[in-house]
């Protein structure tokens, strides 16, 4: 099983709500990551933790909020976006790194497409 | 700065065809290259991937080349049918602490597979 599972699959939100992605995997992978992806554009990374822990923050506005509840499951929390947060965003894990080994590849799910209104 | 540059950023080519898509990088600090698949509305799937000490991988109609002295890296789609017609990324990955790793991606092919 090779699958990550991102909810809801499409989002149209008002700049003043207050909403939240979800995605979940179950392979044991104790990296996840949060991309965004714009029209024609590679993914952009966001945010990453690792065992649960932030270790990544690429910059983000404050206005996105990541969560890792636990293992399996990674959130983001989204409030007083802007029209051009519109994006699909991408949800990743992969194994995590130990010493030199590559088998890490990193899985993406298929990501919630979010319009901001 | 871009760390992974791809080209061409759009590719036609005949069914039946060989398709190619080239990457090049400057950091040498990556250690690991896996190219992603893309369709319209769809999460980039990974598609094959290879290691810097490795010249060749190849998994079915899929090719990876890697030319570690020149830091490019290719991937060739033989056979090309109408149905591999998607947007290609390749990646560069590079360890960033904590257990975790860095994707750079390459800006992206277009590949349209015409019959």
């Amino acid at each position: 099983d090779t699958e990550v599972t991102q909810t809801p699959k499409h989002l149209v939100m008002g700049m003043t709500n207050k909403k939240s992605l979800k995605c979940e995997q179950h392979m044991g992978h104790r990296a996840m990551y949060w991309y965004k992806q714009k029209a024609k554009k590679p993914p952009e990374l966001m945010f990453v933790y690792s065992y649960e822990k932030l270790s990544i923050n690429e910059s983000v506005p404050s206005r996105f909020s990541p969560e890792c509840p636990n293992s399996s499951l990674l959130n983001l929390h989204l409030h007083a976006l802007q029209p051009e947060d519109s994006a699909l965003y991408l949800c990743a894990s992969s194994r995590q790194v130990v010493g030199g080994q590559t088998n890490t590849e990193a899985f993406f799910g298929q990501g919630t497409r979010l319009t901001v209104v | 700065q871009q760390q992974v540059k791809q080209s061409p950023q759009s590719l036609i080519v005949q069914k039946g065809g060989i398709s190619i898509i080239n990457c090049a990088y400057e950091n040498t600090a990556f250690d690991y290259f896996p190219w992603y698949q893309q369709f319209p509305g769809k999460g980039p799937a990974l598609l094959i991937a290879i290691r810097p000490d490795v010249s060749e991988k190849k998994e079915g109609r899929f090719t990876i080349s890697f030319n570690k002295s020149a830091k490019q890296f290719s991937l060739h789609i033989m056979d090309s049918q109408p149905g591999d017609s998607a947007t290609y990324f390749c990646a560069a990955r590079a360890y960033s602490g904590a257990g975790s790793y860095q994707l750079t991606f390459g800006k992206g092919t277009k590949l349209s597979v015409i019959p």
